[in-house]
């Protein structure tokens, strides 16, 4: 079954650290993604990936960098998190099915910047 | 664990037609957020329903947590209403913020 794994569940990271998001996906999916969700924008892009060693900066890059070294993992980094970037961030593979993309979604990641 | 069905996972429509798009949920959900997918990847807030029925313009949408299922029906659909359209459920179960159904891409013709 498709799977993506998102770590930690729930982070609480002080304003001016350091904070990564990770994400594992287990489809064979070239394609991920980060979304941030907030009340009244839907789940808006971070960054995206077409494949191990590429990143792409997506609708709202800044205060973001992205990392994907394998196939499999693609992380979310906040060098200088701001209570600002408090919010729920789902990861996302994709696949190319008939030209059209689905997507498979982690759990989320609760993070209060304080 | 909770799970999100959702179907079809491709629609095809002529303008002026409509259809449904629809999610079954494993387990009695809180409520449901539908969104649309734009061209640049981010997911626009379609509705958001604790129950009961929803409308804007040509869309309408539907959740009966009892019966485990909600919908999304587009009428008279337009050109500009191609898109890939995602349901997401919020369960009772603690820990899970959105539960993500995995897309209808829906095409209209001319």
């Amino acid at each position: 079954e498709a799977a993506v794994t998102q770590s930690p569940r729930n982070k609480v990271a002080v304003t001016g650290g350091k904070v990564t998001l990770s994400c594992n996906q287990t489809n064979n999916h070239n394609n991920m993604y980060w979304y941030r969700q907030d009340t009244g924008h839907g789940l808006r892009l971070i960054h995206y990936s077409y494949g191990a060693g590429s990143t792409e900066k997506g609708d709202i890059p800044d205060g973001y960098k992205a990392s994907r070294p394998s196939q499999e993992n693609f992380s979310l980094i906040l060098e200088l998190a701001t209570p600002s970037q408090t919010s729920v961030y789902f990861c996302a593979s994709g696949d190319r099915f008939l030209s059209n993309e689905r997507l498979f979604f982690g759990h989320g990641t609760k993070l209060s910047v304080l | 664990g909770d799970q999100v069905e959702q179907s079809p996972s491709a629609l095809s429509l002529h303008e002026g037609t409509g259809s449904a798009l629809r999610c079954n949920f494993t387990t009695t959900m809180r409520a449901v957020q539908w969104f649309r997918k734009n061209s640049r990847g981010s997911l626009i807030n379609l509705f958001y329903l604790a129950s009961g029925t929803k409308e804007n313009g040509r869309l309408k949408s539907a959740f009966d947590s009892k019966e485990r299922y909600s919908t999304l029906h587009i009428r008279d659909a337009q050109l500009e209403d191609s898109g890939t359209y995602f349901c997401a459920a919020v369960s009772y179960q603690g820990g899970r913020a959105l539960i993500f159904g995995t897309g209808t891409t829906v095409s209209v013709s001319p």
